[in-house]
């Protein structure tokens, strides 16, 4: 059957609070991050994007910082929401050719009403 | 626009059959596929990199034998579980790159869920 899974790290916020979502990235060749929200029995859904040339942008509802000095991401959510809940992956790739992306651990947010 | 198609989303198979999953781009062509497996409460797993017309390029440590991918056209993408054994249940999970655009963010089919028996 399928291995034991880790426990993933879960974050607990109040409805109409902002969450902070943190990632350490592993390769400091990566020039294009993405973030993507994975709810229950579900694919990846895409939130946002930053190359490495900016650090920061804005989404509706969601900022990303990137810090290349350290090799962190970081996925903000404004006035999270019950539909939020759900596992975040920040991704990390490099440019050219085709996207051979690698995923990070991931987060569960938990968002209390 | 830029949706990924998996299909079936879920299927129980008996030790020793071969279960075949698809993935289709549904509204643009994608030169490059990806499939991943993902364990409960794990981060998904680059298996192999499909592209159009060529063979599949496999992970370390992913049997080609095992994992059979066909990417026929530039948009259908198929995944072929051979004989499969109950630690090969999982969840697979296929992405697609569009062709025509630099560095775009994947998009991610529904996912399969193989329950192997």
């Amino acid at each position: 059957g399928e291995s034991v899974g880790l426990h993933l790290p879960t974050l607990s916020v109040q409805e109409g609070d902002n969450s902070i979502i943190n990632c350490a990235y592993s390769n400091s060749a990566s020039d294009y991050f993405i973030w993507y929200k994975q709810e229950s029995g579900k694919g990846p859904q895409f939130i946002i994007d930053i190359r490495s040339n900016m650090d920061k942008r804005q989404g509706q509802r969601v900022t990303v910082l990137l810090n290349k000095t350290v090799k962190h991401l970081s996925l903000q959510i404004a006035a999270t929401q019950p539909g939020d809940s759900a596992v975040y992956f920040c991704a990390e790739t490099t440019s050219g050719g085709y996207q051979k992306v690698t995923f990070g651990t991931g987060t569960k947010l938990q968002v209390i009403p | 626009g830029a949706v990924v198609s998996q299909h079936p989303s879920r299927v129980i198979c008996k030790s020793g059959t071969s279960v075949k999953i698809e993935c289709r781009s549904l509204d643009f062509q994608a030169t490059t596929m990806f499939w991943y497996r993902q364990f409960p409460k794990q981060s998904l797993m680059l298996m192999a990199t499909s592209n159009e017309g060529s063979k599949a390029t496999y992970e370390q440590g992913v049997e080609k034998d095992k994992f059979l991918i066909n990417h026929a056209s530039l948009t259908l993408s198929t995944l072929t579980v051979t004989s499969a054994h109950p630690e090969d249940s999982s969840f697979y999970i296929c992405s697609a790159e569009r062709g025509d655009t630099y560095n775009s963010p994947l998009h991610f089919g529904n996912g399969t869920r193989l329950t192997v028996t």
